[in-house]
């Protein structure tokens, strides 16, 4: 069973800085299954990329995602103080624990 | 507008039985890849269980043997049957869409719904 790692746990940025948000893989895996989501409390996630590096519909292209093999990354260009959530990777079945972005 | 809308969550004694349902609105449950995704008080998300549009029908082992997923196509109904409940299926049960391109099943879920609360105690 694949086993998704996500990493920091907790990221603290200001606004417009850059968050660069990481998701391995226990093995290596498709890039087609690899999927982002954005979680904020009380809400259902909502889709932010699949495919690895395809931006749902409605994302801001300030969302953007890459990698390949065991290493996937999230990146947030420019955040907002709207970007604070938890971000979650999910590869087929599997998720990963999540990494809490947090807007100075 | 597609739209998901959970229902039939509530407290349910260890060892009980509890029909959650999702209304869907906007697609046809029967042509999508329909998935139950829940998330424990606190916790990350877990899958649960997926029905393909062909009818074909997964669970995590966590709910292997415990809970059935089923559609009702005239009323655009999904349904999870939970039974032999335990502490640990306390969660918050969303349904979401199965994303597809070029009607290729890629797992990822693109529509979700509010969810619905299920807590196991006694």
């Amino acid at each position: 069973e694949i086993v998704l790692t996500q990493s920091p746990g907790t990221l603290s940025l200001s606004p417009g800085e850059r968050a660069t948000l990481s998701c391995r893989a226990s093995q290596s895996v498709s890039s087609n299954y690899l999927a982002w989501y954005q979680q904020k409390p009380g809400q259902a996630p909502r889709l932010l990329i699949y495919g690895t590096s395809s931006r749902a519909t409605g994302i801001p292209d300030r969302f953007s995602g890459s990698g390949s093999g065991t290493d996937f990354t999230l990146t947030i260009s420019r955040l907002e103080p709207e970007d604070s959530a938890v971000y979650y990777c999910q590869q087929s079945r599997t998720f990963g624990l999540g990494t809490k972005v947090e807007i100075k | 507008e597609v739209q998901l809308v959970e229902s039939g969550g509530g407290l349910v004694q260890p060892g009980g039985s509890l029909r959650l349902s999702c209304a869907a609105s906007g697609l046809t449950v029967s042509s999508n890849y329909m998935t139950w995704v829940r998330q424990a008080p606190g916790k990350g998300l877990e899958w649960v269980s997926v029905i393909y549009s062909g009818g074909s029908t997964y669970y995590a082992d966590s709910v292997k043997g415990r809970f059935t997923i089923s559609r009702d196509t005239s009323k655009s109904t999904l349904y999870l049957q939970m039974d032999s409940v335990r502490a640990e299926d306390t969660a918050v049960y969303y349904c979401a869409r199965g994303g597809t391109i070029f009607g290729i099943y890629y797992y990822y879920m693109d529509v979700w719904g509010k969810g619905t609360t299920v807590t196991v105690s006694s």
